[in-house]
């Protein structure tokens, strides 16, 4: 079954960096593009940002650009989003998601169970 | 971007009553590129909806989509306990894709 596994979060001082990382099973990964997506404590959802199946496209959403950088190894069916510069405001659970064939971004079918990233002194 | 608008913020059913949840968009949304997603505490969101009144890969038939240009429902026909959750929407037509704030629908 489709499957997505997300790791990495954790405790890190403001100013700090972390790797979160989405490893993918029951799809052929790299024919889709795949987003990270992250919740506040109860707050809502945010998009952070998307990349293309070959990597050759990703884009950001404002909040997070030139901080985060999205990337992905399709031969380990791996996404991984780098985070530096971090924030109090980025403390949040981090979600990978699929998005369906056809589409760049958007309509996510398939959700990891999350990671949570707590940026605290 | 797009503004996405949910309301109410808080709807309290009973089991068996009809639930409608609107999303209001802040300008059109293109080619009706609107999802809506069920999440219950500690899990990840489920997608419900998307197309706007397309029904994803094992949804029930009780959940329904409506709605183009600004204006969007989800409702839901004949509320089960397990449908006891926040719904929010999203808007993919355009670039950034915006969630709504959420409506949570709880019991009465």
């Amino acid at each position: 079954q489709v499957q997505l596994v997300e790791s990495g979060g954790g405790l890190v001082k403001p100013g700090g960096s972390l790797r979160l990382s989405c490893v993918a099973s029951g799809f052929t990964f790299s024919d889709y593009y795949m987003s990270w997506i992250r919740q506040a404590p109860g707050k809502g959802l945010e998009w952070l940002s998307y990349t293309s199946g070959s990597s050759s496209y990703t884009n950001y959403a404002d909040s997070v650009k030139g901080r985060f950088t999205i990337s992905r190894d399709n031969a380990q069916n791996s996404l991984y989003l780098q985070m530096n510069s971090l924030r109090a405001e980025d403390t949040a659970v981090y979600y990978c998601a699929r998005v369906p064939r056809g589409y760049t971004y958007g309509r996510e079918d398939c959700w990891g169970q999350g990671t949570l990233v707590t940026v605290s002194s | 971007e797009i503004v996405l608008t949910q309301s109410p913020g808080t709807l309290s059913l009973s089991p068996g009553e009809r639930a409608t949840l609107s999303c209001r968009a802040s300008q059109s949304v293109s080619s009706s590129y609107l999802a809506w997603y069920q999440q219950k505490p500690g899990q990840a969101p489920r997608l419900l909806i998307y197309g706007a009144s397309s029904r994803a890969t094992g949804i029930p038939d009780r959940f329904s989509g409506s709605g183009s240009g600004t204006d969007f429902t989800l409702t839901i026909s004949r509320v089960e306990p397990e449908d006891f959750a926040v719904y929010y929407c999203q808007q993919y037509g355009s670039s950034p894709p915006t969630f709504g704030g959420g409506t949570k629908v709880e019991i009465k």
